[in-house]
């Protein structure tokens, strides 16, 4: 009865590779979120939902793109990754304004 | 914009010492305050919150009072415990329709409690 949960959990690929990672949520939330962590921890938001629509979008490189088939689900699909992709993406979930729920996060290696 | 700054670590302390860690907010509006702490290997759990000045969010012998004349949010807790050990986050939402809602971290604070 995971809340949040996002697969892979690790992920290591080469330069240039396309990938995706998955999330899911089943708590009903109208809002997910992705975020990514760097090696200091730092926690910076990439994109956010609202009822498949997208709200936030911050400033990333277009290699990334999310998509949300659905209310549940949010994917991050990211093409030709780089060195400097490699961290911890997050994905997450909330009611508009209230405390967003974590999955586990998927770290990301690209060598 | 909103923005959340928290006091940097990494803070290390003995068992059953004292804990602190400050953090202040800059928003607009009426923000909600969180804090969320992060194990090792693990993803980000709420720990506590307070979503109007005055409160005090509690839990896990941890508390923060929402400090709206300071513009503050400091997390306590009167004994700490080597279990404690984690990299705690400072985080607000607007807690208004801006349309730009998201949640704002502070950049982290990683606690070492030695026995």
């Amino acid at each position: 009865d995971t809340a949040v949960s996002q697969t892979p959990k690790y992920l290591v690929t080469q330069m240039g590779n396309d990938k995706s990672i998955k999330c899911e949520q089943n708590l009903g939330h109208d809002t997910m979120y992705w975020y990514k962590q760097d090696s200091k921890k730092f926690l910076k938001i990439m994109f956010s939902y609202n009822n498949k629509e997208l709200i936030i979008n911050e400033t990333v490189p277009n290699r990334f793109s999310p998509k949300s088939p659905d209310k549940a689900h949010l994917n991050l699909h990211i093409n030709s990754l780089e060195l400097g992709d490699s961290a911890v993406y997050f994905c997450a979930s909330s009611r508009l304004n209230t405390e967003a729920f974590f999955g586990q996060g998927t770290r990301l290696t690209v060598v | 914009g909103n923005s959340v700054t928290q006091m940097e670590g990494p803070v290390t302390l003995s068992e059953e010492a004292f804990l602190t860690i400050n953090c202040t907010y800059t928003a607009t509006g009426y923000p909600s305050l969180f804090w969320y702490v992060q194990y090792p290997g693990e993803g980000l759990q709420l720990l506590l919150k307070a979503t109007k000045a005055d409160d005090k969010g509690s839990n896990k012998g941890f508390e923060a009072t929402y400090r709206k004349e300071t513009t503050s949010f400091h997390l306590e807790k009167g004994s700490v415990q080597v279990s404690d050990s984690a990299v705690y986050f400072c985080a607000l939402s607007p807690g208004s329709n801006f349309g730009n809602e998201k949640l704002t971290f502070g950049t982290g604070t990683r606690l070492t409690i030695i026995p």
